[in-house]
């Protein structure tokens, strides 16, 4: 089956660093995204990996690790709209590539 | 602006009614998607088009019904026969197969069933 864990919450200060771990067991590999939800809102796209490494945009980064089936999302300087839920998925098999597989979110809270 | 748009954004039924949920895109996109929200639950695949007149069934398509008819449109049905429909709906679009193709999310439909 397909397994896609990461933290339920999170708390941090304004102008503190987070990093958001995403560990996944899925049917192939094609990418890992993440995503950034506010409460009753639309996910948003934050960044793509398919390539073990980091990838910096701006303040936020995104490092995959394929080997050890391992993700982050490092978001810097935080500020108190950064305030939401973060969601990884993960696109397995080129057969099934429409079934991106979601964990179920990090709540971060970002406290004055 | 291009984008897409999920109506209505609260929707309420009485058990035994059918209820279509519409999303409609802008983004000359060829898939879509409908995926159910619960709380303490990632999001799930109920299911998702490639291009017109095709669909494929998700992970959680019991009970629930969708037409690709045109591109832009891709609505979907929850019939009486799905027993928990009350949820957080999101329809979502990408630009084709390709694998780095991120989903576009609508705002979503909460839909409540009593």
């Amino acid at each position: 089956g397909q397994n896609i864990d990461q933290p339920t919450e999170m708390t941090a200060t304004e102008g503190a660093i987070v990093q958001i771990n995403c560990t996944y067991q899925t049917s192939g590999f094609n990418g890992l995204f993440w995503y950034q939800q506010h409460a009753g809102e639309a996910p948003t796209f934050l960044s793509y990996n398919v390539l073990d490494g980091l990838e910096e945009k701006g303040r936020f980064s995104s490092f995959l690790s394929r080997s050890k089936g391992y993700s982050y999302l490092l978001l810097k300087e935080l500020q108190m709209k950064d305030s939401a839920s973060y969601l990884c998925a993960v696109r397995g098999s080129s057969q099934s590539w429409g079934k991106l597989q979601f964990g179920a979110g990090t709540q971060v809270v970002v406290t004055p | 602006d291009g984008g897409i748009t999920q109506s209505p954004k609260y929707l309420f039924r009485k058990e035994g009614q059918n209820v279509t949920l519409s999303c409609e895109q802008n983004l000359n996109h060829d898939a879509m998607y409908w995926y159910r929200q619960d709380p303490g639950q990632g999001l799930r695949l109920i299911y998702y088009s490639q291009i017109v007149n095709d669909f494929q069934k998700g992970d959680i398509a019991e009970g629930y019904s969708v037409s690709r008819e045109k591109k832009e449109s891709f609505p979907l049905t929850v019939t009486s026969a799905q027993k928990n429909p009350t949820a957080f709906y999101l329809c979502a679009s990408s630009l084709g197969s390709g694998t780095d193709s991120p989903l576009h999310f609508g705002n979503g439909t909460r839909l409540t069933v009593t």
